[in-house]
């Protein structure tokens, strides 16, 4: 257990529909990450947060954005979803900056029909 | 730009083998971190180890050793007496200042009894 944790585990949902993912970092961690697993894109990095502010962007679509809230936790809102959002998102943390290790989430399967 | 190569696709070995799991990157900074994570069948990602540009050394831990490389830009993971519990999916990442973590395709290391 890596102490990240995220919900729901599972989410199926529709096109064009709008879903928030949550993920609380390990204890003490400020730094948060989110990143999407596919088969056709593989492990892509989406967009960190650092206490509360966004530090990098990876190719996060403009349909998706993100925050990181005063308790650390962070949630990723996806938006006008389309079939190929279908993926597992993860969520990961880190004490500091992401050349630190970072401690994975058991992420969360999003099926869009 | 950042790459991770895995050119292994998938291994199969059979249990008590030894097997090496490949790692190339590119990058043109010479301060860089690289990364091993194991993707077991559950699916989340655990880390396994990180390394910093300037420490050449190689790491043991147990059954597992890296060998660490910067005249061939390669960070090579070995399993010694490999186990069915190796099963899973490797991949190995790179991050430099842009502070991205970038993933390598991963390698499906399969252990059968």
């Amino acid at each position: 257990d890596s102490g990240v944790t995220q919900t729901p585990k599972h989410l199926i949902t529709a096109t064009g529909q709008r879903v928030t993912l949550r993920c609380s970092p390990r204890s003490g961690d400020l730094s948060v990450y989110w990143y999407q697993q596919s088969l056709d894109q593989g492990l892509q990095f989406l967009i960190q947060y650092y206490n509360g502010e966004e530090r990098a962007k990876g190719n996060i679509l403009e349909r998706f954005s993100a925050q990181q809230f005063p308790d650390l936790h962070s949630e990723l809102n996806l938006s006008s979803l389309e079939l190929g959002d279908s993926a597992l998102y993860f969520c990961a943390s880190s004490t500091g900056t992401a050349t630190y290790e970072q401690y994975f989430g058991p992420g969360t399967r999003l099926t869009v029909t | 730009a950042q790459k991770v190569t895995q050119a292994q696709t998938e291994i199969s070995v059979v249990e008590k083998e030894d097997v090496t799991l490949d790692c190339v990157y590119e990058t043109r900074d010479t301060t860089y971190y690289l990364f091993w994570y194991k993707q077991p069948p559950s699916g989340e990602l655990v880390f396994l180890i990180r390394r910093n540009s300037f420490d050449e050394q190689n790491e043991i831990s147990g059954r597992y050793s890296w060998n660490f490389q910067k005249s061939t830009s390669s960070f090579n993971f070995t399993i010694t007496a490999s186990q069915v519990v190796d099963s899973a999916v490797y991949f190995c990442a790179l991050i430099t200042g842009f502070q991205k973590l970038v993933f390598g395709t991963g390698t499906r290391l399969l252990v059968s009894p």
